[in-house]
């Protein structure tokens, strides 16, 4: 799992509630991605974030959103606009080299 | 969207076995990469191979890639019952400054005693 940390391994949301995801890494990696996975299926990109205070959608970003106030953090919010949320969600980044992604644990997400 | 698609999605094996498993994807590449994923947990990268390359080999790892066919194998020989998880290929098209990965579906691999 390399150098990145997500917390809570586990998270249960509410309806109406929003909920925020950890992802930090001590990589010194620039670009960091936020995933999900539902079962037997692979990683679709929710976010991207190139540099600090810079951040692009990826394929399903509606419901999410991100901050990237620290290049060591960027962490994702689950919003009430999001209505399908149980899911894994993986958190990467990339160094110098930016082909090779680094991935944390995860975290799943359960809906109460 | 998933760029690319793996066949076969189970495989069940005898360990000491070969396991092949196959990517197909749609655009063309920069590079193509395969991940390990065990159950619950994060990916780990395994091996890159580039549009210009034909064959790589990693330890017990072999992978090819035909751009023609914009297809990838990835060969496991003489497979470990450790070696059970899923396998994805992730396809790498951007040129932009970020790596941005496509991934495949996944083929999830048993390896039994």
């Amino acid at each position: 799992d390399g150098g990145i940390t997500q917390s809570p391994k586990y998270l249960f949301r509410k309806e109406g509630q929003n909920v925020t995801l950890s992802c930090e890494q001590n990589l010194n990696h620039d670009a960091m991605y936020w995933y999900r996975q539902d079962p037997g299926q692979g990683l679709r990109l929710i976010y991207y974030s190139q540099i600090v205070n810079d951040f692009q959608k990826g394929d399903i970003a509606e419901g999410y959103s991100v901050s990237r106030e620290k290049k060591e953090s960027f962490p994702l919010t689950v919003t009430s606009a999001q209505k399908n949320p149980t899911a894994f969600y993986l958190c990467a980044s990339t160094g110098q080299g930016r082909e090779t992604q680094y991935f944390g644990p995860g975290t799943r997400l359960l809906v109460l | 969207s998933q760029q690319g698609e793996e066949d076969p999605q189970a495989l069940s094996i005898q360990e000491g076995e070969n396991a092949t498993m196959n990517c197909s994807y749609k655009t063309s590449i920069n590079n193509l990469q395969w991940y390990r994923q065990n159950s619950g947990r994060g990916l780990v990268h395994l091996i890159l191979i580039r549009s210009n390359e034909r064959e790589k080999h990693s330890g017990r790892l072999r992978v090819t890639l035909d751009t023609s066919k914009k297809s990838s194998s990835l060969l496991i020989t003489a497979s470990r019952a450790a070696d059970t998880a899923s396998y994805f290929c992730a396809t790498d098209a951007d040129t932009g400054t970020a790596s941005k990965l496509t991934f495949g579906t996944g083929t999830r691999l048993q390896v039994t005693l």
